[in-house]
């Protein structure tokens, strides 16, 4: 079963400092996309940063980029000039295959690491 | 403006009275599916569609009933609702391209839902 990881459930940065949020996933598959998803005490979630697997290069999204290891299963979050509204729970997620026709569209996303900000 | 609705926000019920959350998107996507939150667990899916009158389960899809009949709605049906079902439940839509989910999860606001 595929699975995502993550081993921190509390992660504190000091504001404009720099943190990183550790993920680690298990997939058999080859191609495959892996998301970061924000969810500040709204509720709502907010897609922060994606990266397509077969793409090498590292995604990045102003002050949000991933450090992305394919054979290690490894998929972190940096976020750099930490603000106070950084302040959220944050969801690593993968995308894996399943149903009937092996085809996409089964997210599976990790426990979660809640981030605060001091300033 | 781009979005998801959920029905009702907020819910309290009892032991076995059948209730239907409600989830309407306005961005033509083909892809929608459903999630409970946990403390603790993050977002568990529960079932999902790739398109109209396609479903299929996710991983805590026990308790729960789906339907796609129209590309915009994807009714979460509870037939006899129970306490370990007391969650935080969200949809979400998407575009899929070749069956594969590669677009942004667009996610409503959530339903949190109390079974008594």
């Amino acid at each position: 079963a595929q699975t995502v990881t993550q081993s921190q459930p509390e992660m504190s940065v000091q504001e404009a400092e720099t943190v990183t949020l550790s993920c680690t996933y298990d997939t058999s598959e080859s191609d495959y996309y892996l998301f970061w998803y924000k969810q500040p005490p709204s509720r709502q979630m907010i897609l922060v940063i994606r990266q397509e697997a077969y793409k090498q290069q590292n995604a990045t999204e102003n002050r949000f980029s991933v450090n992305f290891q394919k054979a290690a299963k490894s998929f972190s979050l940096k976020i750099s000039d930490s603000q106070l509204g950084d302040a959220a729970m944050y969801f690593c997620a993968s995308e894996g295959a399943s149903g009937e026709y092996n085809q996409g569209g089964k997210l599976i996303f990790g426990q979660g690491t809640e981030l605060s900000v001091k300033p | 403006e781009a979005q998801v609705t959920q029905n009702p926000r907020y819910l309290i019920t009892v032991t076995g009275k059948k209730l239907t959350v409600t989830c309407s998107q306005n961005m033509n996507h083909e892809y929608m599916s459903w999630y409970r939150q946990d403390p603790g667990l993050g977002l568990r899916q529960i079932y999902y569609s790739m398109n109209v009158e396609v479903t299929d389960k996710g991983d805590v899809p026990e308790g729960y009933k789906v339907s796609r009949k129209e590309k915009r709605n994807f009714p979460l049906i509870l037939e006899s609702p129970s306490p370990n079902q007391t969650s935080l439940y969200f949809c979400a839509s998407s575009l899929s391209r070749a069956g594969e989910l590669s677009g942004e999860l667009f996610f409503g606001e959530g339903s949190r839902l109390t079974v008594l």
